[in-house]
């Protein structure tokens, strides 16, 4: 069966740190990957999808960015956070587009 | 105006209630699901559907394409129903030929003992 991990669960980080989230799938080859925020009081928001490795879409201009070094690893980065960023993030994956997603755990990030 | 609305934002019921949630869109989709959100923010998917009815438990999910609209039904409603059910809508991304959800900002359900 399949299965999706995320680290870490929670996270406090100070404005201008750097940041990184990993999202990994067990179970599925060349899923089709998502990066999901939450802020608070607010809907899930579409931050970046990959159909590939090294293929990466952004939904949004913000100051995040992602990478997929490998087929089930997503990676969700930042070189100084702010004050904004602030938020659950959820990391999901389908096996097509179009396909129910299946979603991770999420962290919890708060930036001070 | 966003493009999938809920309502009720917030919904309180006595243990055993019939619950109805209901999400509306103003554009086109290829499908819909239902989620459901954890205390913790785990989220869980119920169904995903682009027509009819599905059945799953005790909880049932409706919807009607031509009006819109889609209801998410629960019946002989629990205290452990008590979570936040999101809609999410299905509709064509043109970059890379994908597609993505959008979201609603959900309905938190209450289920008093």
């Amino acid at each position: 069966s399949q299965t999706i991990h995320q680290w870490p669960a929670t996270l406090v980080q100070p404005v201008g740190s750097p940041l990184s989230l990993e999202c990994t799938v067990e179970g599925t080859s060349n899923p089709n990957l998502y990066w999901y925020r939450q802020a608070a009081g607010r809907g899930l928001q579409l931050l970046f999808y990959s159909v590939g490795i090294g293929q990466i879409s952004s939904e949004v201009p913000q100051n995040l960015s992602a990478s997929r070094p490998q087929d089930r690893q997503f990676i969700l980065s930042s070189k100084k956070l702010l004050l904004s960023d602030s938020g659950f993030y959820l990391c999901a994956w389908s096996r097509l587009a179009g396909y129910e997603q299946y979603f991770g755990p999420g962290t919890r990030l708060t930036v001070t | 105006k966003n493009e999938v609305e809920q309502s009720p934002q917030n919904l309180t019921a006595q243990e055993g209630e019939f619950i109805t949630i209901n999400c509306s869109y103003s554009v086109g989709i290829s499908a819909l699901h239902w989620l459901q959100q954890h205390p913790g923010g785990g989220i869980v998917s119920l169904f995903m559907l682009s027509s009819g009815k599905k059945k799953h438990g005790r909880l049932i999910a409706t919807i009607n394409i031509q009006e819109k609209h889609s209801s998410l039904h629960i019946t002989a409603s629990h205290p452990r129903d008590s979570a936040v059910y999101i809609c999410a809508v299905l509709t064509h991304y043109p970059n890379f030929g994908n597609e993505k959800l959008t979201f609603g900002t959900g309905t938190r359900l209450t289920i008093i003992p």
